[in-house]
């Protein structure tokens, strides 16, 4: 079966530290995507990777940056958390154009 | 930007009933369309697709109906059981960029016993 693994299922970190969220795909697929999920907000693209090294901008970057060295991994990093990014992240990662995606099961950070 | 959405955030219905969740696009270039599933605490879960060139699709209990005219997509779920409450969020995409899902807000459904 295919699978998203993100590393933690809950988190909680002080305001100011650098936080790292990765993903992990089996799947072989090109494409990945963090996204936040708020109440009553839905899902907001923060960042996302067609390729190994390559990164784009989603609606919501500020704050967050990402890294994809491998094909199979990608990660969120937050440089200084603050508590207005306390969340729900989402990992996803798809085959190319045209098809669905494939979510992990989420981390919930907290930020005190 | 694209823009999703749903007409209702919530819905409620008898356990044994048909569920009728509704969406409505606003691109009308999309031609690849999709509902997810999330259950509390979980990562949303593919149930339905349909591209643009079809009217209808049956998986199943689940049927997604598209209707190009209106720009208008729901998701039909029959004999609906306890286990069917979830959100569930409609996407859709363009023919360009189309690795890019644009996601509706949701709707939360609630089977009453």
């Amino acid at each position: 079966d295919v699978k998203v693994t993100q590393s933690s299922r809950y988190l909680v970190k002080r305001t100011g530290e650098k936080v790292f969220l990765e993903c992990v795909q089996d799947m072989d697929h090109e494409n990945m995507f963090w996204y936040r999920q708020d109440p009553g907000l839905g899902l907001r693209l923060i960042y996302f990777s067609y390729d190994v090294k390559m990164k784009e901008k989603g609606d919501i970057p500020e704050g967050y940056s990402v890294s994809r060295e491998k094909k199979e991994r990608f990660s969120l990093i937050l440089e200084s958390a603050s508590t207005n990014q306390t969340s729900m992240y989402l990992c996803a990662s798809s085959a190319g154009q045209g098809g669905g995606y494939t979510f992990g099961s989420g981390t919930r950070l907290t930020v005190v | 930007g694209e823009s999703v959405g749903l007409h209702l955030p919530t819905l409620s219905v008898q356990e044994g009933d048909n569920s009728i969740i509704n969406c409505a696009y606003s691109n009308s270039a999309s031609d690849y369309f999709i509902w997810y599933k999330q259950e509390s605490g979980k990562g949303p879960q593919f149930i339905i697709d349909i591209r643009s060139n079809m009217d209808k699709r049956q998986g199943q209990r689940v049927t997604v109906l598209l209707n190009k005219t209106v720009k208008h997509l729901s998701l039909q779920i029959a004999a609906t059981q306890p286990g069917d409450s979830a959100v569930y969020f409609c996407a859709d995409s363009p023919p360009w960029g189309a690795n890019n899902l644009f996601f509706g807000t949701g709707t939360r459904l609630t089977v009453i016993p």
